[in-house]
């Protein structure tokens, strides 16, 4: 069974750049989220989808925007990138919303220079 | 919002002993505590969860307890062996809403 997968891996931009980063949940689950994992702490919610619909955000910049497809996989797009935005990128992927059990893909290395 | 405390931010124990880290919530309407380990370079993984509605789950060499009063839970790993060691986070959330982890703890089981 394949798990969550996230692409690409790693990534390297540069200040001011736009990115795209891409998830696919395990097959079944209609509920994606995304977080962002800065170095030595815990994940931080950016937004949920459930069934192509926006269900939650968290206190992210508008630069942040996500999108979900008919097949449930999904992007996090962020525009006009910062350095402080160099993070790991967590997709998360759940059957239902809040309290269902929800695996994560190994993320994406994002590091802006 | 939610706010979730974890204490200690790193623990060192000898491997067989046992390893316990806790945490507190804030939000007496949060009823889904999961616990992640994450090992280095990769996403975290859930190795138990507990709901309100239970004071206590046990899967192997792994436990949770939740203190509803208290606003208190802990993760218990009995017998510790080497590849326990890895950066462990709770989470708590409401149905619906968004998991807000933890700062996490740093386990170090040395051999």
């Amino acid at each position: 069974d394949a798990g969550v997968t996230q692409s690409p891996t790693h990534l390297i931009k540069t200040r001011g750049q736009h990115v795209t980063l891409r998830c696919s949940p395990i097959s079944g689950h209609k509920s994606v989220s995304w977080y962002q994992q800065v170095l030595g702490q815990g994940p931080q919610f950016i937004f949920q989808y459930y069934e192509k619909e926006e269900r939650g955000r968290g206190n992210f910049p508008d630069r942040f925007s996500a999108r979900q497809f008919p097949n449930y996989s999904s992007e996090l797009n962020v525009n006009a990138l910062l350095l402080g935005d160099s993070a790991l990128y967590l997709c998360a992927s759940s059957f239902g919303t809040g309290g269902a059990e929800a695996f994560f893909g190994q993320g994406t290395r994002l590091t802006v220079v | 919002g939610e706010n979730v405390e974890q204490h200690p931010s790193t623990l060192s124990v000898q491997e067989g002993d046992s390893a316990v880290i806790k945490c507190t919530y804030s939000d007496s309407a949060s009823n889904y505590f999961p616990w992640y380990k994450q090992e280095l370079g990769k996403g975290p993984q859930l190795i138990i969860d507990i709901r309100s509605n239970v004071g206590e789950k046990k899967d192997q060499r792994i436990a949770v307890t939740l203190n509803k009063t208290a606003k208190h839970f802990s993760l218990h790993i009995t017998e510790t062996q080497p590849e326990d060691s890895a950066v462990y986070f709770c989470a708590a959330s409401n149905y619906g809403q968004n998991f807000v982890f933890g700062p996490g703890t740093r386990l170090s089981v040395l051999p």
